[in-house]
């Protein structure tokens, strides 16, 4: 595998479910971030990673959970979620603002909340 | 149903031509900027970045422009093709943080 993987790559829950997204980078990087891209909204950050350690929550409600165990991979658990949350949920990774700001991005997750 | 989503602007270009994408950005201390191309179905693909100490950057097949005065950045692609067809994004960043602030985005069509 190479470059950054999402899984599922389709979703579909009821807003009672847990599910978790997963993502992977092989890129050796040390930055990972969760975005949400959906159809009434440009590209919206909500969690970035640095060394696993979550340097930003952009006021994202809680019901999005996110865990990075380990530099390579990221997790996006979600739980009780709403029919507006529907959307592409976007991982990506970068070197980090010391060594490169060019961020990679996986393919997504389409998730559809019943 | 859905309510009425994002409307993108739409550049209409023919085959062959060279198309031009503009975006504004909002922060004059933005030091980094780059360009992501997004085909249906996938995640945005980067296509080139410009650090701010320079005023134009070239690709294959591809220019950036800065001009810092205005805080406009644009997208050349020389002889379009069919295969450019995507929603292209630009993006800003400033080097005290790693995070990217994308802009709305750009819908590009080829035709023939």
């Amino acid at each position: 595998e190479t470059g950054v993987t999402q899984t599922p790559r389709h979703l579909v829950m009821g807003m009672t479910n847990k599910k978790s997204l997963k993502c992977e980078q092989h890129l050796g990087h040390n930055a990972m971030y969760w975005y949400k891209q959906s159809a009434k909204k440009p590209l919206e950050l909500m969690f970035v990673y640095n060394f696993k350690e979550q340097t930003e929550n952009n006021s994202v409600p809680s019901r999005f959970s996110p865990e990075c165990p380990n530099s390579s991979h990221l997790f996006l658990h979600l739980h009780t979620l709403q029919p507006e949350d529907s959307a592409l949920y976007l991982c990506a990774s970068s070197q980090g603002r010391t060594s490169g700001r060019e961020q990679f991005f996986g393919p997504g997750t389409r998730l559809t909340v019943l | 149903g859905e309510s009425v989503g994002l409307h993108l602007p739409t550049l209409s270009v023919q085959e062959g031509d060279n198309s031009i994408i503009n975006c504004a950005y909002s922060n004059s201390a933005s030091d980094y900027f780059i360009w992501y191309k997004q085909e249906s179905g996938k995640g945005p693909q980067f296509i080139i970045d410009i650090r701010s100490n320079m005023d134009k950057r070239q690709g294959q097949r591809v220019t950036v422009l800065l001009n810092k005065t205005v805080k406009h950045l644009s997208l050349q692609i020389a002889a379009t093709q069919p295969g450019d067809s995507a929603v292209y994004f630009c993006a800003e960043s400033t080097g005290s943080t790693d995070k990217l602030i994308f802009g709305t985005g750009t819908r590009l069509q080829v035709f023939p």
